[in-house]
C-alpha cells in the first residue's frame, strides 16, 4: 500500500523567505505526483500536477520536482506572502490517489 | 471554481442515525469521489462512481454506501452512523476519469456523530 509522508507538519517563517516543503512515498509506480493547497474550512485546490516522466513544474512562485525513483518531490516557494499562509498537501495516483496529511504553512508579515 | 456543490455544509447526528451526504455538480464530468478528511491520516478515499449507476469502493468504503441516479449527484450514505465516522467528508470530481488527471473538490463536510 503506498505510504505518503509530509515533512514537516508545520511550518513558520516571516514574510519574504523562500522555503521548501517536502514530500516522499513509498512506491515509485505513479501515474503523478500533485500538489494542493487547503484553506481552513474550504476544499482543496490542485497547484501543480507532475506527470511520471516529468522532473518538474512551475507555476508562478511555486516549482515542484518530483525524483521518482527516490520517491520524493519537493514543493519551492518564492518570495513567501501572508497570503501563502494554508495547508499544503501532496498526492500520488496509481489505482487511486494517495495523500499525504499536509504541512501547515504560516507566513509572518 | 469547479462547480461543486456539498450540502449540508455541517451536520450534528447520533449513533446509530442513518445520515446522507449529498454531492452536486454542473461539469458534467464523468468521475466523482467521496472522501474522508482525518487528522493524522490525510484524505482516504471512500467509493467512486465511473458513471450513472456505477460505483466502486475505495479504501475506506466499510460502512458507507453510495448511489449515482443522475450524472450530477453522487450520494453518500452512512446506514447507521458512529462516532468514528465523525470527520470532514469532501466529494471530487474528475472531467474524463481515472486517477491520471486532476480532481477538482468541494467545500466539504463536517460531520458529527454523538
Amino acid at each position: 500500500k503506498q505510504e505518503v509522508t509530509q515533512i514537516p507538519a508545520a511550518l513558520s517563517v516571516p514574510e519574504g523567505e523562500n522555503l521548501v516543503l517536502n514530500c516522499s512515498f513509498t512506491d515509485s509506480a505513479i501515474y503523478n505526483l500533485q500538489w494542493f493547497r487547503q484553506d481552513p474550512g474550504k476544499g482543496l485546490t490542485s497547484l501543480l500536477l507532475i506527470q511520471s516522466s516529468q522532473r518538474e513544474q512551475t507555476s508562478g512562485r511555486l516549482n515542484a520536482s518530483l525524483d521518482k525513483s527516490s520517491g520524493r518531490s519537493t514543493l519551492y516557494i518564492a518570495a513567501s506572502q501572508p497570503g501563502d499562509s494554508a495547508t499544503y498537501l501532496c498526492a500520488v495516483s496509481g489505482n487511486q490517489f494517495y495523500f499525504g496529511t499536509g504541512t501547515s504553512l504560516t507566513v509572518i508579515p | 471554481d469547479a462547480g461543486i456543490t456539498q450540502s449540508p455544509r455541517h451536520k450534528v447526528t447520533e449513533t446509530g442515525t442513518p445520515v446522507t451526504l449529498r454531492c452536486h455538480q454542473t461539469e458534467n464530468h464523468r468521475y466523482m469521489y467521496w472522501y474522508r478528511q482525518d487528522p493524522g491520516h490525510g484524505l482516504r478515499l471512500i467509493h467512486y462512481s465511473y458513471g450513472v449507476k456505477d460505483t466502486d469502493k475505495g479504501e475506506v468504503s466499510d460502512g458507507y454506501s453510495v448511489s449515482r441516479s443522475k450524472t450530477e449527484d453522487f450520494l453518500l450514505t452512512l446506514e447507521s452512523a458512529t462516532s468514528s465516522q465523525t470527520s470532514v467528508y469532501f466529494c471530487a470530481i474528475s472531467p474524463s476519469g481515472s486517477f491520471q488527471e486532476t480532481q477538482y473538490f468541494g467545500p466539504g463536510t463536517r460531520l458529527l456523530v454523538l
